[in-house]
């Protein structure tokens, strides 16, 4: 059974720069596809962008395409999201989702990391 | 970039009773479509994929249908359980698209 654990909350300043990570365990890592969705508060879903590891080069949705990378680490099975110049319509619970491939649903999820940004 | 949109933004039902949710592609993405079920202060749960199949340890109260750009979520005999938001997402191509969701309560 695969499960994801995302890192703690974070609080930031704006302009600054936040790094979750997302390690996995069960299954296979390489060959799957992990992407970042985040959802502010009392919103939806937005999906932000994912990667698939053993192709190294990550996908990002074009609203987030100048301020965030998305990278994968295959030898501890952890997925990073790294979101710059934050402000404070960033604050976000932030979730990591993997998915079997290219063209699969999102399962399981992690468990969110909230991150919050303030003066 | 395929845009999910779904119907009613919210919808109250009596307990017991069923509930039709709505979801609509702008383009073709023959069945792939998934349900996600997000209870308040939880991390969203997969339902539904490839448009109509059940995920792991779902109950059979939940039934999806559809295909192409019109699809649909049925919740027969609602229960308090059952109250959530709940998404659609397609993985037909990227970007990855979720819909606005469906805010499901008990009338």
């Amino acid at each position: 059974q695969v499960q994801l654990v995302q890192s703690g909350a974070e609080v930031r300043k704006p302009g600054s720069s936040v790094k979750v990570s997302c390690r996995a365990s069960g299954g296979t890592f390489s060959s799957a596809s992990f992407s970042w969705v985040r959802q502010a508060p009392g919103q939806g879903l937005e999906w932000m962008g994912g990667i698939i590891p053993m192709l190294g080069t990550a996908n990002y949705q074009q609203k987030f395409q100048d301020r965030v990378m998305i990278s994968a680490d295959e030898s501890t099975s952890t997925a990073y999201m790294e979101l710059s110049s934050l402000r404070s319509e960033d604050t976000a619970v932030y979730y990591c989702a993997r998915s079997s491939g290219y063209s699969f649903p999102f399962d399981p999820w992690g468990q969110g990391t909230l991150v919050t940004v303030s003066s | 970039e395929i845009v999910m949109t779904q119907s009613p933004v919210t919808l109250s039902v009596s307990p017991g009773e069923g509930a039709t949710l709505s979801c609509r592609a702008s383009q073709r993405i023959s069945s792939k479509l998934a349900w996600y079920q997000q209870k308040p202060g939880q991390t969203p749960r997969l339902l539904i994929y490839d448009a109509s199949t059940r995920a792991t340890g779902i109950s059979a109260r939940f039934s999806g249908r559809g295909s192409g750009t019109e699809f649909t979520l049925t919740i027969s005999s609602l229960q308090s359980a059952d109250i959530a938001v709940y998404y659609c997402q397609q993985y037909k191509s990227w970007p990855l698209t979720f819909g606005g969701g469906t805010k499901v309560e008990i009338k």
